[in-house]
């Protein structure tokens, strides 16, 4: 069984810059979940997707979008990056959608440096 | 709305000797928690999770957390400590209804040997 990967590993961009991010959810996953983990701080959840349609959203701007594809992998973008864009951005999977049950499988993260 | 407060920001044990990470937590709703744990540089691994089934809930590597309604708790512990047990551990918990996850702000732990 695969687990959940990202990438990439590490980014550098600018302020003004786009970023996209990419994540492969676990096998037989159609959730997938994107947080926000700045330095030293929990994660914040910024939205969901189920089975390509964004299921929830937490508070972040609209310059932050995301997409869900067919074969459930997920793609985070980021607009007009700012300085406190940068951060670990980690992906989680899981298999039932918005359920009291639901357990979040998540990968290594991408780790954004905005200059 | 759901929340987590997690009691210390740093716990420090010796080799050996047990551990207890403290979370206290907010809901509107009968809550479902969860415990996760960061390795450096690694992803977020799940240790447990209580979703209204028995109040004590057995996780991996020895650790194990108490679901304590009247005292809106569940704290996580473990017998004996290992140094491979350090690292940043979350407290996290979800209504209902819904599929925000809230986390805590962190633990750190510490292992000395």
């Amino acid at each position: 069984e695969t687990g959940v990967t990202q990438s990439p590993t590490h980014l550098i961009k600018t302020r003004g810059q786009q970023v996209t991010l990419r994540c492969s959810s676990q096998s037989g996953h159609n959730t997938v979940s994107w947080y926000q983990q700045a330095l030293g701080q929990g994660p914040q959840f910024i939205f969901q997707y189920y089975r390509e349609e964004e299921n929830g959203r937490g508070n972040f701007p609209p310059r932050f979008s995301g997409l869900q594809f067919p074969n459930y992998s997920s793609e985070l973008n980021v607009n007009a990056l700012e300085l406190d864009d940068s951060a670990l951005y980690l992906c989680a999977s899981s298999s039932q959608r918005g359920t009291s049950t639901d357990t979040q499988y998540f990968g290594p993260g991408t780790r954004l440096t905005v200059l | 709305a759901q929340s987590v407060t997690q009691l210390d920001s740093h716990v420090s044990v010796s080799e050996g000797t047990p551990v207890l990470l403290r979370c206290n937590y907010s809901s509107s709703y009968s809550p479902s928690l969860f415990w996760y744990v960061q390795h450096p540089n690694k992803g977020l691994q799940l240790l447990l999770k209580y979703t209204s089934a028995a109040t004590l809930v057995k996780g991996i590597n020895g650790f194990e957390a108490e679901f304590k309604k009247s005292e809106t708790s569940f704290h996580l512990t473990k017998p004996s400590a290992h140094m491979s047990d350090a690292a940043e551990y979350f407290c996290v918990v979800r209504g209902w209804v819904g599929n925000d996850m809230r986390f805590g702000a962190g633990t750190r732990l510490t292992v000395k040997p």
